[in-house]
């Protein structure tokens, strides 16, 4: 069975301080992992799209990276308005549908 | 582009009560969902659709059903709600890749 994994379920750190957010699946043949920004009240909005192991891609403070088993989002020096809460979802592998299946999230805290 | 619109965003219904949450994306993407977000929980996919007139269950559809008579449109539809359907749903959109997500409608059964 398909299954995303996050951890931790929540950060906290100070402006400036560099760390990673962690993403484990299992599913039965990779199509694509995806990386989401959720904003309190508001829709996930799309980061990132990976789809092979050593694939790394980034944006602003941002990068991620992809593994066999796992991928990491790691934030390098974050700001206040970094903080938000981060979902990692991957392709149903059994069908064509386009479904995703997301992880719990990781909600993180960045204090000036 | 509006992307992918939501109604309401709000709603307050009694036990036994039914409504339709409404989903209209302007994108012609073939691809559309629903999906529920509990606290800790992410998402779960209730209903998807891969085009008109082609609709079928996710992970949790009890109590819930869905038409889609055209490629904008995709209502989801609660059938005498239960306090367990308190939650926020979310609609959304695509082609092949990432989903596009509505703003989100936050239901509330009491």
């Amino acid at each position: 069975e398909d299954q995303v994994t996050q951890s931790p379920e929540a950060l906290r750190l100070q402006e400036g301080e560099s760390s990673s957010l962690n993403c484990s699946y299992t599913v039965s043949g990779l199509r694509g992992l995806f990386w989401y920004r959720q904003d309190p009240g508001k829709g996930p909005e799309f980061l990132f799209t990976l789809y092979s192991a050593g694939e790394e891609k980034e944006k602003e403070r941002l990068k991620a990276t992809l593994t066999k088993k796992e991928s990491f989002l790691h934030i390098t020096a974050p700001k206040p308005e970094d903080s938000a809460t981060y979902l990692c979802a991957v392709h149903d592998g059994s069908s064509n549908t386009g479904k995703l299946i997301f992880g719990q999230g990781t909600t993180l805290q960045v204090k000036p | 582009n509006a992307g992918v619109t939501q109604t309401p965003k709000f709603r307050i219904l009694k036990i036994g009560q039914s409504m339709t949450l409404q989903c209209t994306q302007d994108m012609n993407h073939n691809y559309m969902y629903w999906y529920r977000q509990d606290p800790g929980m992410g998402l779960k996919l209730i209903y998807y659709s891969v085009g008109a007139g082609i609709t079928d269950k996710g992970e949790v559809p009890n109590g819930y059903n869905v038409s889609r008579s055209t490629t904008e449109d995709f209502p989801l539809r609660l059938e005498l709600a239960a306090p367990s359907q308190t939650s926020v749903y979310f609609c959304a959109s695509s082609t092949v890749g990432e989903l596009f997500f509505g703003e989100g409608s936050r239901l509330t059964v009491l």
